[in-house]
C-alpha cells in the first residue's frame, strides 16, 4: 500500500541551528499538508499546498519557518533558527484533492528535539 | 475549517468492554471524519460519515452523527489491547477540506 514518506524520523538540534524535514506524498496526490503536533495535543496545520501553490499558511510562523513544494511533488519544511519551543512532531499528509470527501493520509512523522 | 472537541480526554477500560468517545463541533458540516494515532506514529483515517447520514459501521467501529446537536460519537465494540491509541475527530465544512484536530481522546485498553 502506498505511503507518505518522511525523513528524518528523529532529529536533535541545538537552538539557533537550521533544520529541514522532507516529505514525499503518495503518488498522484495533489494536496499536501504539514502539521505540527506538540506532545499531548492534536496536530496543528502549518501549511497546505495544492500542487506547487500554497493554499493556506496562516498558521506558519513565517519569521522562522518556510515550506516549499517546487515541482508539486515532494516538499521540504525548514526551520531557521530553531527555538526550544519548536520541539514537536512534524507530520506530513496528502490527499488526492482538497475536496471535503477526500481521505487524508499521514506519514509517520519527524520528531524534533531542540536542545 | 473548524475544530472538533473530543470527550472524554482520557478513557481507561478492560479488554472486551466497549469504548465510546464523543465529538462536538460548532458550525454546519459537510462530513466528519475520525482518525486514530498510535503513540509516536502518524494518524490513520478510520471512518467518514456524511452530514446526511446518521450512523455508519466499519468492523468493530460504529459512528453516529447528530447534526441537530452538532455532535458525533465513536463506539469501539469488544475492545482489544491493540485499540490503545488516541482518537481524533475532524469535522469538515464546505468544499475546501482543511482538517483541524482537537486534543483527542486517549484510550487505554488493559489486557
Amino acid at each position: 500500500e502506498a505511503e507518505v514518506a518522511q525523513s528524518p524520523r528523529y532529529k536533535i538540534t541545538e537552538k539557533s541551528q537550521a533544520v529541514a524535514f522532507w516529505c514525499d506524498p503518495i503518488s498522484g496526490h495533489a494536496t499536501l499538508y504539514w502539521y505540527r503536533q506538540i506532545l499531548g495535543q492534536g496536530p496543528e496545520l502549518l501549511v497546505q499546498f495544492q500542487d506547487e501553490s500554497v493554499v493556506d499558511d496562516s498558521q506558519l510562523p513565517k519569521d522562522r519557518f518556510s515550506a516549499e513544494r517546487l515541482k508539486g511533488v515532494d516538499s521540504t519544511l525548514k526551520i531557521q533558527p530553531a527555538e526550544l519551543g519548536d520541539s514537536a512532531m512534524y507530520l506530513c499528509a496528502s490527499s488526492l484533492e482538497s475536496g471535503s470527501g477526500n481521505t487524508i493520509y499521514f506519514g509517520e512523522g519527524s520528531w524534533l528535539t531542540v536542545v | 475549517s473548524q475544530q472538533g472537541e473530543e470527550d472524554p480526554q482520557a478513557l481507561s477500560i478492560q479488554e472486551g468492554e466497549n469504548a465510546t468517545m464523543n465529538c462536538s463541533y460548532k458550525t454546519s458540516i459537510n462530513n466528519l471524519q475520525w482518525y486514530r494515532q498510535n503513540s509516536g506514529r502518524g494518524l490513520v483515517h478510520l471512518i467518514l460519515i456524511r452530514s446526511n447520514e446518521r450512523e455508519k459501521h466499519s468492523g468493530r467501529l460504529r459512528v453516529t452523527l447528530d447534526t441537530s446537536k452538532k455532535s458525533s460519537s465513536l463506539l469501539i465494540t469488544a475492545s482489544r489491547a491493540a485499540d490503545t491509541a488516541s482518537y481524533f475527530c475532524a469535522p469538515v465544512a464546505g468544499g475546501s477540506y482543511i482538517p483541524t484536530f482537537g486534543r483527542g481522546t486517549s484510550l487505554i485498553v488493559h489486557p
